[in-house]
């Protein structure tokens, strides 16, 4: 079946270094692939999305770019802020109604001033 | 944006009795709510998709006696955990898919349960 497979976390990293987390997944057909973010005692946001293979989804200085050869879809931001400390979630979402997400487990990034 | 309000965002109930959350779109009408769970340091998992005007679908080995979905009006739908159980403890999320934009789904702030 589907499923979504992201690095472990904690990840801490100090201010304005360079982030990269890694997620893969596992889908039949074409996907649409998503990062969320939750902040501490919120729920989650929509971070950025792409809905198709070489898309690249962007906001708020972080990038992901769907790769389907290596089918991936890995977060990247060059400079991080203490802001930006939170968990972030890779998900999918295997039909184009977005009626069923299924979430990785979630990396819990910390930024130290 | 799109708004999802979840009520109440923290609750204790005593183990036995049942719990009501509520999810509201406030600013948008939307026929499908979904509910998932996310247990400490875990993924959210999806139980149910509550649909408006009819029946929930509840995901495999998810008890639909136990965790009673109603979807009485488009921007509301409601979780009520019945007979809870400590092992029910958990955060309960909500989301909403705009009718205006199915493509998307937006996701309340979570209720904190806890069972003694």
């Amino acid at each position: 079946g589907n499923s979504v497979t992201q690095m472990e976390g904690p990840v801490t990293l100090s201010e304005e270094a360079f982030l990269t987390i890694n997620c893969t997944y596992t889908a039949t057909g074409y996907p649409s692939l998503f990062w969320y973010v939750q902040y501490p005692g919120e729920g989650l946001q929509l971070l950025l999305k792409a809905t198709k293979a070489d898309d690249k989804g962007s906001n708020k200085g972080f990038e992901a770019t769907y790769r389907k050869e290596t089918t991936s879809f890995h977060l990247e931001k060059g400079s991080v802020q203490v802001s930006d400390s939170a968990v972030y979630f890779c998900a999918l979402s295997d039909d184009s109604s977005a009626s069923k997400i299924i979430f990785g487990s979630g990396t819990r990034l910390s930024i130290r001033p | 944006g799109a708004v999802v309000s979840q009520h109440p965002s923290r609750v204790i109930c005593k183990s036995g009795t049942s719990v009501k959350i509520e999810c509201r779109s406030l600013d948008f009408q939307a026929t499908t709510m979904f509910w998932y769970r996310q247990f400490p340091k875990k993924s959210l998992m999806l139980m149910a998709t509550s649909n408006e005007g009819s029946k929930a679908t509840y995901e495999q080995g998810v008890e639909k006696d136990k965790f009673l979905i109603n979807h009485a009006s488009l921007t509301l739908s409601t979780l009520t955990v019945t007979s809870a159980h400590p092992e029910d403890s958990s955060f309960y999320i909500c989301s909403a898919r705009p009718d205006l934009f199915p493509y998307e789904q937006y996701f309340g702030p979570g209720t904190r349960l806890t069972v003694t």
